[in-house]
């Protein structure tokens, strides 16, 4: 199993522009998770997903949109790029079985995005 | 609310125990303790659950006061691959008809991070 992929690694963008942040996951795995880390800070949630076609916002969802049309793929889409969005997205996913759930989350190598 | 991890930042010498601390102003159903090295993505270590239920490596362990709502984790022996930036993650329960039990989708809010150094 590759696990959770995530494309590009790297990427430089000028203020305005757009791009989509791929993610994808080989385990089954009902939940994924989008997610910045700035410099030196703990990760803040973008938006979540619960299953194929369900998708909610999470803490700093402003500026980003997500959507989740299969089980294995999770795309974030950036518009309008703007400096403050300069940052390491992390994309993750978690399995919730029978009880006890445990919603351990695996996370991908991350995208690291700048924008000038 | 963010939680609130203590201390910022530890120095030890191999062998040297530890001792990190999570604490939330929210009902939780879990929390979670994740390492991250630098430039690497974070890596689980530990999940607690509201009720007693955990899951995680043999040679970490933590803890979980319900009533407190805090969480520690606790490295022993420490060896130099202990060094790395320690997150706890904490997923506040969802109510149910005024009682705070249910999972959150695994939702997390993460806190600041500490920073372990170990030395030869």
């Amino acid at each position: 199993n590759a696990g959770v992929t995530q494309t590009p690694k790297f990427r430089i963008l000028k203020i305005g522009q757009s791009m989509t942040l791929q993610c994808a996951q080989d385990m089954n795995h009902n939940y994924m998770y989008w997610y910045r880390q700035d410099p030196g800070m703990g990760l803040k949630l973008i938006y979540y997903s619960v299953g194929a076609g369900i998708t909610d916002k999470g803490e700093v969802p402003n500026g980003y949109n997500v959507s989740r049309s299969t089980t294995e793929d999770f795309p974030l889409r950036l518009e309008l790029a703007a400096p403050s969005q300069t940052s390491v997205y992390f994309c993750a996913s978690s399995y919730s079985g029978q009880r006890p759930t445990y919603n351990e989350q695996f996370f991908g190598p991350g995208t690291r995005l700048t924008v000038l | 609310q963010q939680p609130v991890q203590s201390p910022q930042a530890v120095i030890l010498r191999e062998g040297e125990d530890a001792v990190i601390n999570c604490s939330s102003s929210k009902a939780l159903y879990s929390v979670h303790w994740y390492r991250q090295k630098h430039g690497e993505a974070p890596v689980f270590l530990m999940i607690l659950l509201k009720g007693g239920e955990q899951k995680g490596h043999e040679k970490i362990s933590a803890s979980f006061n319900e009533k407190k709502q805090q969480s520690s984790l606790y490295l022993t022996a420490s060896q130099l691959s202990y060094s790395g930036t320690y997150f706890c993650g904490t997923e506040n329960a969802r109510y149910w008809a005024g009682y705070a039990g249910g999972t959150s989708y695994g939702k997390l809010t993460f806190g600041q991070g500490t920073i372990l150094t170990v030395h030869p």
